[in-house]
């Protein structure tokens, strides 16, 4: 069965600290999509990353970057130098594109709290 | 940039009435989505609809639902008689071909009564 574990529910850091938010993930499938997407305040969802389960490559993007291990099933998400604006409930999210549907399976979320 | 669109942004409904909640999504895309986050919790699938029928539903998603694409550009989730549970930020998705990106709305918040 798909299953998302993000194990941390609350992080407050202080402002100019990196950050590691966690993410597990549970498929049968050999191809998949792992996602970040950020929910601030406001409330709307707004996609950062999508990998492929053949890319295991890092990626970086300004201060974000996304460390995918498949040995491990993880995709973790590293904020550096975080700013409060960066205060967020952030979802990792899995997608089996081979099925009926490409669904979004979600974790239950992190919440992120980065103080001045 | 072309975004995903949903009204109302707020709907407030006293239990057992009926409510549709509205989606534009992304001009020519061809996979829509439902979703619902009670609050706190996760964001959790609802129903995708793809060559005018519904191609997956959730438990969630029983016979007080109903989706419909009444026209080219609206993607409508209608509930027949609401209840106090389903209070939620119920969120429409799109995605043009099977292995993109979805896009998500801003969210509708259903405040039952």
């Amino acid at each position: 069965a798909q299953k998302v574990t993000q194990a941390q529910t609350e992080i407050s850091v202080v402002e100019k600290e990196d950050v590691t938010l966690d993410c597990v993930y549970e498929t049968r499938d050999t191809t998949y999509y792992l996602f970040w997407y950020k929910q601030p305040p406001s409330g709307e969802l707004v996609f950062l990353i999508r990998r492929n389960s053949f890319d295991e490559q890092n990626e970086i993007s300004g201060r974000y970057s996304w460390n995918f291990q498949k040995s491990t099933s993880s995709f973790n998400f590293t904020i550096t130098a975080s700013q409060v604006v960066d205060s967020a409930v952030y979802f990792c999210a899995l997608s089996e594109p081979t099925s009926n549907t490409g669904k979004l399976i979600f974790g239950q979320g992190t919440t992120l709290q980065v103080k001045p | 940039e072309p975004e995903v669109t949903q009204t109302p942004s707020h709907q407030v409904t006293q239990m057992g009435q009926e409510v549709i909640l509205r989606c534009v999504p992304i001009s020519n895309h061809l996979y829509f989505y439902w979703y619902r986050q009670i609050l706190g919790q996760k964001v959790e699938f609802l129903v995708s609809f793809y060559n005018n029928e519904i191609s997956e539903k959730s438990e969630i998603f029983d016979d007080q639902f109903s989706v419909e694409r009444p026209d080219g550009s609206n993607f409508t989730l209608k509930i027949r008689s609401t209840k106090l549970e389903d209070s939620a930020m119920y969120f429409c998705a799109s995605k043009g071909r099977a292995t993109d990106t979805q896009y998500f709305g801003p969210g509708t918040r259903l405040t039952v009564l």
